[in-house]
């Protein structure tokens, strides 16, 4: 089946370093998202990866591996206004057209002073 | 601002109420999504619409009907819904490339908080 796991809530200092893990299992694999989703806002994206290996955008990470199924999000420097839900998402080829996305539930990340 | 506005923000209806739900997209997108966001589950997609037709309906009961005008536009229809229908009703948009991949970068509106009384 299609299934998507991921940390329901993590806390980190501000200044630190945090990394939100992403297990997943589809079919037909084709790219894995990142969103962040403030409190009663919309999710924005954050990264996509689809090869294997480490995609850098400032602050923010994103690491891939297809073989174990597997992604993070690395946040750098944390400031206050990173705390927010950060959603994963796997884009399954699904009878063409990459029609399914897969959602996890969202990582709820507090940053604390 | 993503580019993608919805209205209205709030909606409260009763059961036997028809209302609708708005979105506009003012990025030249040719792909429009609607999602449902309720606490503790996914993000549940509902209709996905690429150059004003549909092409993806998830099961979604028939008291939620969907329309799009045009490539900026997308309505959603509501009549007759029950009290697990309340949540976050989320718009996206995105561009579908030559090879019509949907699914790429998505940009979501603010969303309509929805409940049902």
């Amino acid at each position: 089946g299609q299934n998507i796991d991921q940390p329901t809530e993590m806390t980190a200092t501000e200044g630190a370093i945090v990394q939100i893990n992403c297990t997943y299992q589809t079919s037909g694999f084709n790219g894995l998202f990142w969103y962040q989703q403030h409190a009663g806002e919309a999710p924005t994206f954050l990264s996509y990866n689809v090869l294997d290996g480490l995609e850098e955008k400032g602050r923010f990470s994103s690491f891939l591996s297809r073989s174990k199924g597997y992604s993070y999000l690395l946040l750098k420097e944390l400031q206050m206004k990173d705390s927010a839900s950060y959603l994963c998402a796997v884009r399954d080829h699904n009878a063409g057209n990459n029609r399914k996305l897969i959602w996890g539930l969202g990582t709820s990340l507090a940053v604390n002073p | 601002e993503t580019g993608v506005t919805q209205t209205p923000r709030h909606l409260v209806m009763g059961m036997t109420n028809k209302k609708s739900l708005k979105c506009e997209q003012h990025l030249g997108h040719n792909a429009m999504y609607w999602y449902k966001q309720s606490a503790k589950k996914p993000l549940e997609l509902m209709f996905v619409y690429s150059l004003e037709e549909r092409v993806e309906n998830n099961s979604v009961p028939s008291r939620f009907s969907p329309e799009c005008p045009n490539s900026s536009h997308l309505f959603l229809h509501l009549h007759t819904l029950q009290p697990e229908d309340s949540a976050l009703y989320l718009c996206a948009s995105s561009q579908v490339g030559t090879s019509g991949g949907f699914y790429n970068e998505q940009f979501f509106g603010p969303g309509t908080r929805l409940t049902v009384l």
